[in-house]
């Protein structure tokens, strides 16, 4: 079964840091690019990084210079390094899969990030 | 960075009604684009890619058309388990970009 399964959300004080990963299991990893999108509650869908199958990387620019992604090929594992956490970046964080020239077709369940003093 | 911007944001109707929901980008995507269906407390799912490409498994009473900046979704003869938000996303250039979504509620 193709899946993937999102872990590593929590409560954080503004300021702090979290890293999210994803396993992915089910499809050849490496194939894939891979991408973070998150929603804040009762608001709609925000890309906010991805990772090419050469690493090639890209953020939005709210995130630029505060979160890091990177995949991990052989542990068919994706990661979100998150720094300087605001409360602006609290939402369920999903991770997602994304063939060439298509859409996101495969999504984690999601987790949650609550960024809160 | 490019703007999707979709109407309507809400749309009542019932079932067996025909539905069309609208997105357009701020520039051309040529047919970069794609439709997702959300449920409350669930993740997307994909529906249609490249504009007017139906991902395997999803009924064909669901449509895509339009390119550059002009896209449509449409919805046949709308079924109840149809009720959901879409949302559109341009995939032509980095930031993805998604649009504001349109929630179908029943009438």
């Amino acid at each position: 079964e193709v899946q993937l399964v999102e872990s590593g959300g929590g409560l954080v004080q503004p300021g702090g840091s979290l890293r999210l990963s994803c396993a992915a299991s089910g499809f050849t990893f490496s194939s894939n690019d891979m991408h973070w999108v998150r929603q804040a509650t009762g608001e709609g869908l925000e890309w906010v990084s991805g990772i090419g199958t050469t690493g090639d990387i890209h953020y939005i620019d709210s995130v630029k210079g505060r979160f890091t992604i990177s995949r991990e090929n052989a542990k068919n594992s994706l990661y979100l390094q998150m720094n300087s956490l605001r409360a602006g970046d609290t939402a369920v964080y999903y991770c997602a899969k994304k063939v060439w020239g298509a859409g996101m077709d495969v999504w984690g369940q999601g987790t949650t990030v609550t960024v809160s003093s | 960075d490019i703007q999707m911007t979709q109407s309507p944001s809400t749309l009542s109707a019932s079932v067996g009604d025909r539905v069309t929901i609208t997105c357009r980008a701020s520039q051309s995507i040529t047919n970069w684009l794609a439709w997702y269906q959300q449920k409350p407390g669930k993740a997307p799912k994909v529906l249609i890619f490249k504009a007017s490409s139906l991902e395997s498994g999803v009924p064909s009473r669901f449509s895509g058309s339009g390119s550059g900046t002009e896209f449509t979704l449409t919805i046949s003869s709308l079924q109840p388990d149809d009720f959901a938000t879409y949302y559109c996303q341009q995939y032509n250039s980095y930031p993805l970009t998604f649009g504001g979504g349109t929630k179908v509620e029943i009438k």
